[in-house]
């Protein structure tokens, strides 16, 4: 059963960068073909943030992209994230998720999550 | 970027009646379309995958239907946990985005 856990600051300081881990448990962290990071703001709705191929290609949401990197530490079974120049906009419960669903028969389905982290949030404030 | 636009926002109904929740693509993306129930406190989990298949473990109360821009998840007998916010989301075409969600309350 693969499992995800976020780690990282619970409190950032405006024009600061937030940057969170995720770390994979259960499984090679290259098994899996991608892996991602969604947020959450208090009360609102879901926004997909970016996404990491285990081979390093990246896709970052486009008004985010200036300011999101997404790197992946295989030798750690780890993806991690970084949000440069937050401001109180960008406080939110942060996911990392698994995106590629397997069903009972093995046939894979690319464009879904599947595997979740529990969620850390990330508060903005001086 | 293709927007999702759920309805209803509220959707408020009684254990046993049954609940239809509406996803609205501003483009076709064919039948690529998820739907995730959030709890709170909690992380999505994925009930429907291209649009009409179960995922594995959901109950059979739950199904979904639709392709192109209209999209449906039917529940059919609403049972005291399946009460939360469900959210439907695409990745077909970049980047993924998620619906506003629709918040399934106890009348």
């Amino acid at each position: 059963q693969v499992q995800l856990q976020e780690s990282g600051p619970g409190l950032v300081k405006p024009s600061g960068t937030l940057s969170l881990t995720c770390t994979v448990s259960g499984g090679s962290i290259s098994n899996s073909k991608w892996w991602s990071w969604v947020r959450q703001p208090p009360g609102k709705g879901l926004e997909w943030i970016g996404e990491i191929h285990n081979g390093g290609s990246t896709n970052y949401t486009p008004s985010l992209k200036s300011r999101v990197t997404i790197s992946v530490d295989k030798s750690k079974n780890q993806f991690s994230l970084n949000l440069s120049s937050v401001t109180a906009a960008d406080t939110a419960v942060y996911f990392c998720a698994r995106r590629g669903y397997f069903d009972s028969s093995g046939h894979y389905y690319p464009y879904y999550f599947d595997y979740w982290g529990q969620g850390t949030l990330v508060t903005v404030s001086s | 970027e293709i927007v999702l636009t759920q309805s209803p926002a509220t959707l408020s109904l009684s254990p046993g009646e049954r609940a239809t929740l509406s996803c609205r693509a501003s483009q076709s993306i064919g039948s690529f379309l998820g739907w995730y129930q959030q709890k709170p406190g909690q992380a999505p989990r994925l009930l429907i995958y291209d649009a009409s298949n179960r995922a594995t473990g959901i109950p059979a109360r739950f199904s979904g239907s639709g392709s192109g821009t209209d999209f449906t998840l039917t529940i059919s007998s609403l049972e005291p946990e399946d009460f939360a916010v469900y959210y439907c989301q695409q990745r077909s075409i970049w980047p993924g985005t998620f619906g506003q969600g629709t918040k399934l309350e106890i009348k």
